[in-house]
């Protein structure tokens, strides 16, 4: 399985401030995803990070509020951009493709945002 | 609306009962995983489906992939305090992104 590791654990932000979280894998990946979710509750796809072009965007989230970059195929970044107190949850990376077969995905710890 | 539907959303159960989780859908996916979550961190896999009718044991749990790979169970034997979390399916289609179930809260009471 895949090690997936997350700077930083939490944070607490101020309103109108961004944040970029990082998502590192330990080995190389075919897709990677972000995803948000609300404590005790099920995930919410973000998007799709796509290694050497744009991200792909569920419906309801937007590139100019959520940028992510994928420079390679082992690390991506999600940055909450001019955040509100709605935008306090739990921020999740995934990675498919890294051991066995690509039908599985990996989690990292999660990213616990405070926004006041 | 979710593409996949769990159920029951909460069980609370005492220390040795069985339970089972549902997790449906009108689509068909070429596979489906099964995820349990703790507070404070990121989803664990337990187990992945591929083939219409499998089923696959982890110790006390049992996992099975519907015949027309739309739907999931997780069964629970003996269920014991350390079971307890937030249990979630995921389905894979066409090899693209996953969709996640609603989720089931299992809280096992010693």
């Amino acid at each position: 399985s895949a090690v997936i590791s997350q700077k930083p654990s939490r944070d607490i932000c101020q309103r109108g401030t961004s944040l970029t979280i990082q998502c590192q894998v330990d080995s190389q990946v075919t897709m990677m995803f972000w995803y948000r979710q609300q404590p005790g509750q099920s995930l919410t796809l973000i998007a799709t990070a796509n290694q050497g072009s744009e991200a792909t965007y569920e419906s309801g989230f937007v590139i100019d509020k959520f940028p992510i970059s994928r420079p390679n195929l082992t690390f991506s970044t999600l940055t909450v951009s001019n955040m509100s107190p709605e935008d306090s949850s739990i921020y999740l990376c995934s990675a498919d493709g890294a051991g066995k077969g690509q039908e599985t995905q990996y989690f990292g710890p999660g990213t616990r945002l405070l926004v006041l | 609306t979710q593409l996949l539907e769990q159920s029951p959303q909460f069980l609370s159960i005492q220390e040795g009962e069985n339970l089972t989780v549902y997790c449906n859908s009108s689509s068909v996916f070429s596979s489906l995983q099964w995820y349990r979550q703790e507070p404070g961190e990121g989803p664990v896999l337990l187990v992945t489906v591929v083939t219409g009718g499998e089923v696959k044991k982890l110790k006390r749990l049992t996992f099975q992939f519907g015949d027309a790979r739309k739907d999931s169970s997780l069964h629970i034997t003996a269920a014991q305090p350390g079971d307890t979390g937030l249990y979630l399916c995921a389905g894979r289609r066409n090899f693209n992104k996953f969709y996640f179930g609603s989720g089931t809260k299992l809280n096992v009471k010693p």
